[in-house]
């Protein structure tokens, strides 16, 4: 099945220091989510938007949905111990449809 | 907050045998329930999308036959793995879809291992 093009797929950095990923597409998606999974647990979700232009911010998290709907970013800022973890996005294209899940990224922070 | 119940959460079974995994949503009406596959160090796979009342849609390369889907009330979809083989070892997760508020919701998984 299709996956999002996700990157980085690993980050190593230190406490405090900012994060970054992103993902891209080759089609569009109406919405886009953005989920951090821990080992053998679901997917918990984190940021959803819904508009293209949109950016959201959810505590130190904010997340943007590109203009072309074709890519979307993941900023987490002064990063913290509890945030180690993979952090997936996923795309939907209408209300009733399932995700399609970016590869992953592996947040690994060395205090 | 709404929450959606996958039980089992860790499987073992022989070879050959079937496994039924259940997702329930508890505090909401879910006509839409998805399955995903995830194998290990990688990204969940849209399995299949369970439709109450109807027959589930399976993507592309996904046997509907070995995974049986059946959705026979608005808060309970089961996955049923038949003749399971050591290569349908995987983490299963289940997510249901609140029809009224159009929102997603995931299982905690089922972490399946075929001997």
């Amino acid at each position: 099945g299709q996956q999002l093009n996700q990157s980085p797929q690993s980050m190593f950095i230190q406490e405090g220091e900012d994060v970054s990923m992103n993902c891209t597409s080759s089609s569009i998606f109406n919405t886009w989510l953005w989920y951090k999974q821990d080992p053998g647990e679901g997917p918990v979700l984190l940021i959803a938007l819904y508009k293209a232009g949109e950016l959201t911010s959810n505590g130190r998290l904010t997340a943007q949905f590109g203009i072309t709907r074709k890519d979307s970013f993941l900023n987490i800022s002064a990063s913290i111990p509890s945030d180690v973890g993979i952090y997936f996005c996923a795309g939907r294209r209408g209300g009733a449809d399932g995700l399609t899940f970016g590869k992953g990224t592996h947040l690994i922070i060395q205090p | 907050g709404a929450v959606v119940s996958q039980h089992p959460s860790r499987v073992i079974c022989k070879s050959g045998t079937s496994v039924k995994i259940e997702c329930r949503s508890l505090d909401f009406q879910a006509t839409t329930m998805f399955w995903y596959r995830q194998f290990p160090k990688q990204s969940l796979m849209l399995m299949a999308t369970s439709n109450e009342g109807s027959k589930a849609t399976y993507e592309q390369g996904v046997e509907k036959d070995k995974f049986l889907i059946n959705h026979a009330s608005l808060t309970l979809s089961t996955l049923t793995v038949t003749s399971a083989h050591p290569e349908d070892s995987s983490f299963y997760i289940c997510s249901a879809r609140d029809q009224i508020r159009g929102k997603l919701f995931f299982g905690s998984g089922t972490q399946l291992s075929v001997l």
